[in-house]
């Protein structure tokens, strides 16, 4: 059974910096590509990364390019995310994703963790 | 980029009637090389993460009742509830995967009991 469990959320002032994590399990973590997805409060859900399977390429939506850096450690079965520059906008409920396709560049969302919540205000 | 656009924004059905969620995108999510649409929905309920229930616009994930039907092709694509339960109410999402590997999901369909 695919578990993922996100970490390293919480209060942090415009400008600042967050790394959140991921860590995974019940499958061969280095066989799927994986994403981040957020949420703000009562709002819809947001695309906000992707990292293929082996970590040797990287998507991201506008909004967060150049501030926001994804990454994959598979010897620890871990994602990340590190955020910079962080704006107020940037709050949201942050899900780590697990994509359906073997090796693939990206499909459907076949497993999601509970969410870390990032808030970014003075 | 693509838009996904849902409609409407929420309903209100009575227990064991049909519920029927639409979903647009602006561009065809229609790939003729495997005959597929690249459409998948998803529920969230409160205070929880979403939750897979069809991919390619028609195949229901293992586990998921069959009272949840998707269908549709091109650009143009419907999630029904045929016999609506209590534990369905909750918001329901499309999302595109043409474009992976960047995502796009629609605005959100809140369910809920009349």
């Amino acid at each position: 059974q695919v578990h993922l469990v996100e970490s390293g959320g919480g209060v942090v002032q415009p400008g600042g910096s967050l790394r959140l994590s991921c860590a995974a399990s019940g499958f061969t973590f280095a066989d799927y590509g994986l994403h981040w997805v957020r949420q703000a409060p009562g709002k819809g859900l947001e695309w906000v990364a992707f990292v293929r399977h082996d970590g040797s390429d990287n998507y991201y939506v506008g909004a967060v390019k150049g501030r926001f850096t994804i990454s994959r450690d598979n010897s620890k079965n871990t994602l990340f995310l590190q955020m910079n520059s962080l704006r107020p906008e940037d709050s949201a409920i942050y899900y780590c994703a697990k994509d359906a396709d073997y090796k693939g560049a990206g499909s459907w969302l076949a497993s999601w963790g509970q969410g870390t919540l990032v808030t970014v205000s003075s | 980029d693509i838009v996904m656009t849902q409609s409407p924004d929420s309903l209100a059905v009575s227990l064991g009637e049909r519920a029927t969620i639409n979903c647009k995108s602006s561009q065809s999510l229609f790939y003729s090389a495997n005959n597929k649409n690249y459409l998948a929905w998803y529920q969230q309920k409160p205070g929880q993460p979403p939750k897979l229930l069809i991919y390619w616009a028609s195949t229901r994930e293992s586990g998921v009742p069959d009272r949840f039907s998707g269908s549709g092709s091109g650009t143009d694509f419907t999630l029904t509830i045929s016999s609506l339960q209590a534990e369905d109410v909750a918001v329901y999402y499309c999302q595109e995967y043409y474009s992976t590997p960047a995502l796009t999901f629609g605005g959100g369909t809140k369910v809920e009991i009349k």
